[in-house]
């Protein structure tokens, strides 16, 4: 069955810091993976994902994660953090076999940013 | 463009009461999730609908939780009756494609539900 671990529940950083925050699936095939980030009181919203193609992928707000067949993971990199970017992290593998768009999380990261 | 919105974002009931939870997705977008997320967990897919048919409901618990989503638009999630562990955020989520493009999905708020 498919899972996405995401070893470390807890993450403390100070601002201006760089930021990885780890993630591993398990499945057969080549994945679909998403990182997603939760604000308090807020819904998810999608940081970056990763379909095919070049392994290092791009997204939103300065974040990248790079694709580890090898590992089996999907860690998530940002090189300076700031104070705005507390806040939950989750990991998702696209379960592919259902062939409707199914998404597996894992059970998030929360980020704390000293000042 | 509008987001997708949910109503309540916060509800307090006692077990065996009913809730229902409401959702508009993003206009025009075909495919509407339920997910559930326990404090300290992931989302957890509850259901899916494509349209106004659903899709996968496979850990829908459907001897008390009921959805339906009317006209292929708004959607409605209903717990009847409600138990303590059913407490959690429901979240609600719309992708403008459908089978595995879907996967792009923009979430809602939230709802969060706790049960005394």
């Amino acid at each position: 069955a498919q899972s996405v671990t995401q070893p470390d529940i807890h993450i403390t950083v100070s601002e201006g810091a760089s930021l990885e925050l780890r993630c591993n699936y398990s499945y057969g095939a080549t994945p679909y993976l998403f990182w997603y980030v939760q604000s308090p009181g807020q819904g998810l919203q999608l940081l970056l994902k990763y379909f095919s193609g070049d392994t290092l992928v791009q997204g939103i707000k300065g974040f990248e994660a790079e694709f580890k067949r090898s590992q089996s993971s999907f860690n998530l990199r940002k090189p300076s953090v700031h104070w705005s970017d507390a806040a939950e992290y989750f990991c998702a593998v696209g379960a592919i076999s259902s062939n409707t768009g199914k998404l597996i999380f894992g059970q998030g990261t929360t980020l704390q940013v000293k000042p | 463009e509008a987001g997708v919105a949910q109503s309540p974002r916060y509800k307090i009931i006692e077990k065996r009461q009913s809730v229902a939870f409401w959702c508009n997705p993003i206009s025009g977008h075909a495919t509407l999730y339920w997910y559930q997320q326990i404090l300290g967990q992931g989302p957890k897919l509850l259901i899916q609908f494509q349209n106004n048919g659903v899709v996968d409901d496979s850990q829908l618990p459907k001897d008390r939780f009921s959805a339906e989503r009317l006209k292929g638009v708004d959607s409605t999630l209903k717990i009847q009756p409600a138990k303590l562990e059913d407490s959690a955020v429901y979240l609600c989520a719309s992708s403008p494609r459908a089978g595995p493009g879907s996967y792009e999905q923009y979430f809602g708020p939230g709802t969060r539900l706790t049960v005394t």
